[in-house]
């Protein structure tokens, strides 16, 4: 079967940087990806990873390392919008994902 | 970029009635299409996966006779629930994904919130 880790809840000031953390186990693995969803609204894309390494979207980067089934979401420039909850999940043969249990980040003035 | 509709937006119906739910890609074709459930301040549980013309692919532990899925084009699927009862009542959010670089991402639908009394 397939596995997601992320923290539950991670606080910040705004104006500062977070990471949030996913640790996956799956097999037949195929990319990272991470989704916003603000309460009571539908998740939205934020970024994927197939290969080793950091992409940058913006005040957003996500990254990487197939060897360590490991990634984060690195969000900069905090601001009060970016509080919501940020999910992880696996792409697997081909077709199927899977959603980690989601990180709700609170950002404070 | 791509658009996913989803309707209606909020249903609320009595128990024993049946609900059907449109997901619509509306700028693409969607080759895959997903239905999700999602408690409150849970994540998202993927009920089935569904390519057009055939039958969809559910998840352990969900009835395919109950929700049923309908994949007939490339731009709608359908989740129907059948013989509703409170207990289904939950967020249900269809997404879509292309082929080549689109099926790197999903793209979600507004989501229907779905109340059964």
């Amino acid at each position: 079967g397939q596995s997601l880790e992320q923290p539950s809840e991670v606080t910040a000031v705004e104006g500062a940087i977070v990471q949030i953390n996913c640790t996956y186990q799956t097999s037949g693995f195929y990319g990272l990806s991470w989704y916003q969803q603000h309460d009571g609204g539908a998740p939205t894309f934020l970024s994927y990873n197939a290969l080793d390494g950091l992409e940058e979207t913006g005040r957003f980067s996500s990254f990487l390392s197939r060897s360590d089934s490991y990634g984060y979401l690195l969000l900069q420039e905090l601001q009060m919008k970016d509080s919501a909850s940020y999910f992880c999940a696996v792409r697997y043969n081909f077709n199927k994902f899977y959603f980690g249990s989601g990180t709700k980040l609170n950002v404070k003035p | 970029g791509a658009v996913v509709s989803q309707h209606p937006s909020w249903v609320i119906c009595k128990s024993g009635t049946s609900v059907k739910i449109e997901c619509r890609s509306l700028d693409f074709q969607a080759t895959t299409m997903f239905w999700y459930r999602q408690f409150p301040k849970q994540s998202l549980m993927l009920m089935a996966t569904s390519n057009e013309g055939s039958k969809a692919t559910y998840e352990q532990g969900v009835e395919k006779d109950k929700f049923l899925i309908n994949h007939a084009s490339l731009t709608l699927s359908t989740l129907t629930v059948t013989s509703a009862h409170p207990e289904d009542s939950s967020f249900y959010i269809c997404s879509a994904s292309g082929s080549g670089s689109l099926g790197n991402e999903q793209f979600f639908g507004p989501g229907t919130r779905l109340t059964v009394l």
